[in-house]
């Protein structure tokens, strides 16, 4: 089973839609991170969390949020979609100090038509 | 801010070619050092790193120095395989949080 777990893999839905993208991991980490992907930028990060109570914005939070429900979950949310978020998203995790690896889930694909 | 600058791609070679990616950073203090690899369909996983000046990271024939008097981490291979096409992301710990450059795609032909 994989550590760090994405769902749904694939998802296409219409503009002014919510969705919602979970992460969950099995590997103990206290720290979770959203990243989108696209073509040419590498990774940008949306939110972090460092534990169950503190989130954080990222470089590029407008127009998502997030909850993190308990050390194991962390969910994405776009509250309304729209089509330029249209990136493969991913979640990551890494040990509750630095100079750590992030361990990240297989991404989830995400179109907004 | 920090930053992280690597090598546009596609970098295209031939099998057991030799390999490099070059990646600059820019930071405050001295952050470890990544290289992360994300095969087709997959998430990024961690190739190497390095968390001081002078370290040497490794792993699966891959080595990459960091070089503080260069501000380079540069992705080396001495022969490499079409099993390694993928595409490679240097990146940098700032503090709380990885930056990543924007990935070079390698592909390996027979």
């Amino acid at each position: 089973d994989a550590d760090v777990t994405q769902t749904p893999r694939n998802r296409i839905t219409k503009t002014g839609k919510r969705i919602m993208l979970e992460c969950s991991q099995t590997k103990g980490h206290d720290r979770m991170y959203w990243y989108r992907q696209d073509p040419g930028l590498g990774l940008r990060l949306i939110y972090y969390s460092f534990d169950v109570k503190d989130i954080n914005k990222g470089e590029i939070s407008d127009g998502y949020s997030v909850s993190r429900q308990a050390q194991a979950k962390f969910s994405l949310s776009l509250e309304s979609a729209i089509p330029n978020q249209t990136a493969l998203y991913f979640c990551a995790t890494s040990e509750g100090n630095s100079n750590q690896p992030q361990h990240f889930g297989d991404g989830t694909r995400l179109s907004i038509l | 801010g920090d930053s992280v600058t690597q090598m546009e791609g596609p970098v295209t070679l031939s099998e057991e070619a030799f390999l490099t990616i070059n990646c600059t950073y820019t930071a405050t203090g001295y952050p470890s050092l990544f290289w992360y690899v994300q095969y087709p369909g997959e998430g990024l996983q961690l190739l190497l790193k390095a968390t001081k000046a002078d370290d040497k990271g490794s792993n699966k024939g891959f080595e990459a120095t960091y070089r503080k008097e260069t501000t380079s981490f540069h992705l080396e291979k001495g022969s490499v395989q079409v099993s390694d096409s993928a595409v490679y992301f240097c990146g940098l710990d700032s503090s709380y949080k990885l930056i990543f450059g924007s990935g070079t795609r390698l592909l390996v032909r027979p």
